[in-house]
């Protein structure tokens, strides 16, 4: 158990749904990222936010848009997606200290169909 | 030239072969370094971090060469458990008030019987 959860662990949806994936931590860790891991490629960072401020913006479609009200949740809100965004999508968080080490949810294994 | 380079494999090993993967990173600024273990659909998890001065945790071993800008993981007496795909990880020049963390794609390694 990593002390960083993730939800729903499984998504199928169409391209005109809208959705939302959770990720909420445990670990009193002041930063909190979205990335992409699509198959043959090494993960994506898209989202970055310290302290609950958005920091990072990796050139990210603004189909997905993210949300952090508090230092312990961070939400991806989808909508329009096209079906190459299928991918797994993980959350990671981490102190901000000079290691940097990142502790990674368990992801989100997205289907858009 | 991409900013964490991997042979993405597989490598197939026999159990108890010594297996050795290497990464190269192309920003001279980076500053910490790390290996992490990804599980077919699971997240990557931290297998160890890598110092200068190379650092051994049982039957791993990490070095870093500065000079050349790569880092190297070594596994000795191979497991079937050990199968999985390590990731390179790269993090150092800041960005937005936090250290950017580049991962490279994986080398997947398959210990056969």
């Amino acid at each position: 158990e990593t002390g960083v959860t993730q939800t729903p662990r499984h998504l199928v949806m169409g391209m005109t749904n809208k959705k939302s994936l959770k990720c909420e931590q445990h670990l009193g860790h002041n930063a909190m990222y979205w990335y992409k891991q699509s198959a043959k490629k090494p993960l994506e960072l898209m989202f970055v936010y310290n302290f609950k401020e958005q920091t990072e913006n990796n050139s990210v479609p603004s189909r997905f848009s993210p949300e952090c009200p508090n230092s312990s949740h961070l939400f991806l809100h989808l909508h329009t997606l096209q079906p190459e965004d299928s991918a797994l999508y993980l959350c990671a968080s981490n102190p901000l200290t000079n290691r940097q080490q990142q502790f990674f949810g368990p992801g989100t294994r997205l289907t858009v169909l | 030239r991409k900013e964490v380079e991997q042979d993405p494999g597989p490598f197939n090993v026999p159990e108890g072969a010594t297996v050795a993967f290497n990464c190269t990173y192309s920003n001279s600024a980076s500053q910490s370094f790390f290996w992490y273990r990804q599980d077919c659909r699971k997240e990557p998890k931290l297998l160890m971090s890598v110092y200068s001065s190379g650092n051994e945790d049982g039957r791993f071993t990490a070095q870093l060469n500065r000079a050349s800008q790569y880092i190297s993981l070594l596994i000795r007496d191979s497991k079937l458990s050990d199968s999985a795909t390590y990731l390179c990880v790269v993090s150092g020049g800041s960005s937005g008030g936090y250290q950017k963390v580049t991962f490279g794609i994986g080398t997947k390694l398959q210990v056969i019987p």
